[in-house]
């Protein structure tokens, strides 16, 4: 149990298109999602919180604008890179806080950006 | 806000020796705990996780021990594999809160 996906799961875009990425919980309901970022041989960088039905909470110095995140449902949530640049390239990585009594979250197996 | 330190950032074992990680944290307010494992290009696998209500918990080959005292936390894996080479993380948390990560030990099993 406690599934999360994550789609597609690497994806290669140029330099001013938009990306979007899928995160669900295919086993339980999260009302809460997280996503992540991570630079190679580095920590989890948090980006924002995603609560469903309610807009995200960003991290200092994450731009809202340009990282769009949706969270419609309790089993999906979508991060969209909007006008794309090399530095956007990473491993972007999403989380799903167990709904109900326990504190676990469970994460997605990431989505590498590279942005031509 | 909460900081978590980890140590070492490399280890290497030999297969069948025991490995030993760990944490610092500076809040006192944080209550839980999680460990995770994150092999090459995969998400982050939650393999242990311990609340500050209790002082050890095991489960298998794997054990976590807090220090609340001290802010402490340790990961310990017993008759290690080389399937247990990876990076593993540390974090911290108040509850239902956003986890604060550790920087990550490469933990390498040699056979």
């Amino acid at each position: 149990g406690a599934v999360v996906s994550q789609h597609p799961s690497w994806v290669i875009c140029k330099s001013g298109t938009s990306v979007k990425i899928e995160c669900r919980s295919l086993d339980f309901q999260a009302t809460t999602m997280f996503w992540y970022r991570q630079f190679p041989k580095q920590s989890l960088m948090l980006m924002a919180t995603s609560n469903e039905g309610s807009k995200a909470t960003y991290e200092q110095g994450v731009e809202k604008d340009k990282f769009l995140i949706n969270h419609a449902s309790l089993t999906l949530s979508t991060l969209t890179v909007t006008s794309a640049h090399p530095e956007d390239s990473s491993f972007y990585i999403c989380s799903a806080l167990l709904a109900g009594s326990s504190y676990e979250q469970y994460f997605g197996p990431g989505t590498r950006l590279t942005v031509t | 806000g909460e900081n978590v330190e980890q140590h070492p950032s490399t280890l290497s074992v030999q297969e069948g020796d025991s490995a030993v990680i760990k944490c610092t944290y500076s809040d006192s307010a944080s209550n839980y705990f999680p460990w995770y494992k994150q092999e090459l290009g995969k998400g982050p696998q939650l393999i242990i996780d311990i609340r500050s209500n209790v002082g050890e918990k095991k489960d298998q080959r794997i054990a976590v021990t807090l220090n609340k005292t001290a802010k402490h936390f340790s990961l310990h894996i017993t008759e290690t594999q080389p399937e247990d080479s990876a990076v593993y993380f540390c974090a911290a948390s108040q509850g239902y809160s956003t986890l604060t990560f550790g920087k990550g030990t490469m933990l390498l099993v040699s056979p």
